[in-house]
């Protein structure tokens, strides 16, 4: 079974600065990651993926993520903030070998204070 | 836009009563997966089909059922609706039975009274 954290359901950051969003998983098998964002009234949009090779991965929007086995972690980041990064985030695993369902995390809202 | 579209976008209903959701999944798309969201329990996966064939089950209740159809849309029927079953219902889509890279339908908000 595998699980996903995302530390901090709220964040909040100035326009221009850095964007970090945590995101922690468990898998017993190597992991599939995901980031998805989601804009209010909204569905969920793919920002950026790892599945294999190099560890980190650039996505839509100038966001990236780093897949660090050793942490067991995907965070998520943008070096600067723009008004509209305003959303909510996910983060989700899958397993990578055979099927299995896609586990969300909760979802952490980003905030940019103008 | 994802490609991905739901009807109806909203629906009000009473408790006792049976709504049904459809999704037509973007061209070309094999596997269609439905997902509830509200504020208490956050994104659940319910269901998954792929080509007409039930693929995965996740959190669904036994009075929610789902089918995929020969030209690939979906229908989520849920039955003796209940206050607790408010919640935006999302519609994916993907290419395979990739389990990750799926496209979101702009959902269905359904509410219960």
């Amino acid at each position: 079974a595998q699980s996903v954290t995302q530390l901090g359901s709220h964040v909040s950051v100035s326009e221009g600065a850095l964007v970090l969003l945590r995101c922690n998983y468990s898998s017993s098998v190597p992991p599939y990651l995901f980031w998805y964002v989601q804009y209010p009234n909204q569905g969920l949009q793919l920002l950026l993926k790892y599945t294999t090779g190099a560890t980190l991965v650039k996505g839509i929007n100038g966001f990236e993520a780093e897949f660090k086995k050793s942490e067991t972690s995907f965070h998520l980041t943008k070096p600067s903030a723009h008004m509209s990064d305003a959303a909510e985030y996910f983060c989700a695993v899958t397993p990578s070998g055979g099927y299995q369902k896609v586990t969300f995390g909760t979802g952490t809202k980003l905030q940019v204070i103008p | 836009d994802s490609g991905v579209t739901q009807t109806p976008k909203h629906l009000i209903t009473a408790t006792g009563q049976r709504v049904t959701l459809r999704c037509s999944p973007r061209s070309g798309d094999l596997s269609v997966y439905w997902y509830q969201q509200s504020l208490d329990q956050g994104l659940q996966f319910l269901i998954q089909y792929y080509n007409g064939e039930e693929r995965a089950k996740g959190n669904i209740l036994e009075r929610f059922s789902a089918q995929q159809f020969p030209d690939l849309h979906s229908e989520l029927n849920l039955s003796s609706l209940e206050l607790g079953d408010s919640a935006l219902y999302f519609c994916a889509s993907s290419v395979n039975v990739d389990r990750g890279e799926q496209y979101f339908g702009p959902g269905t908000r359904l509410t219960v009274t």
